[in-house]
């Protein structure tokens, strides 16, 4: 059974970095058959998606254009985690995050949810 | 970015009703549509993909159809434990996107 536990602050003060983990268990984040992401909601946005890695023979990511130049996600598979970092924040990011696996082309396994709210 | 559109917003149904939820995309996503059902405070799950597989573990009262950019969601007896908002969501090209949800309520 894959779990996918979150963790990191809830409040971030604006023009911060947030940060966020997720630990993996169940699979691994070096999976050939898998793809970790990060996906936000909000209730001004929905459900948006954020990025994604996955490895085939080599680690490929790709990132929403809409955070394309604030996001880093991150694989460490010495820890088997997904890690996300979205620079200079502002309220318009306060939403829930979710790490979620995607098994093919559907997202099969989500974590917890991590409420994360910008202010000052 | 491909756009998806559900119908109706909202809905109210009594337990045993026939319910179906229409997600239209802006374009052509032949039958890479996912469907899922969230509960206040907890994670989507994940219910049809590939527009009408069954995900393990999910009544058959829950069913999906279509292809190319129309496709239904179809709860054939509404149970108590179905009252929750639904979002398609579209895997045919990035980003990923969702439709704006269809929260299901009890009359």
């Amino acid at each position: 059974q894959v779990q996918l536990q979150q963790s990191g602050p809830g409040l971030v003060k604006p023009s911060q970095t947030l940060s966020l983990t997720c630990d993996i268990s169940g699979d691994r984040v070096s999976s050939n058959s898998a793809a970790w992401n990060w996906i936000r909601q909000s209730p001004s946005r929905g459900l948006e998606w954020l990025g994604r890695t996955y490895y085939r023979s080599k680690w490929y990511i790709d990132y929403a254009e809409s955070v394309k130049s604030r996001i880093t996600i991150n694989p460490d598979t010495s820890k088997n985690q997904l890690s996300l970092q979205l620079s200079s924040v502002t309220p318009e990011d306060t939403a829930v995050y979710y790490c979620v696996r995607a098994s093919s082309a559907w997202y099969d396994y989500w974590g917890q949810g991590t409420l994360v709210t910008v202010s000052s | 970015d491909i756009q998806m559109t559900q119908s109706p917003s909202s809905l109210s149904a009594s337990v045993g009703d026939r319910v179906t939820i229409t997600c239209r995309a802006s374009q052509s996503i032949s039958i890479h549509l996912n469907w899922y059902q969230q509960k206040p405070g907890k994670a989507p799950k994940l219910l049809i993909y590939a527009a009408s597989t069954l995900q393990g573990g999910v009544p058959s009262r829950f069913s999906g159809s279509g292809s190319g950019t129309d496709f239904t969601l179809t709860i054939s007896s509404l149970q108590p434990e179905d009252f929750a908002t639904y979002y398609c969501q579209q895997r045919y090209s990035i980003p990923d996107t969702f439709g704006q949800g269809t929260k299901l309520e009890i009359k």
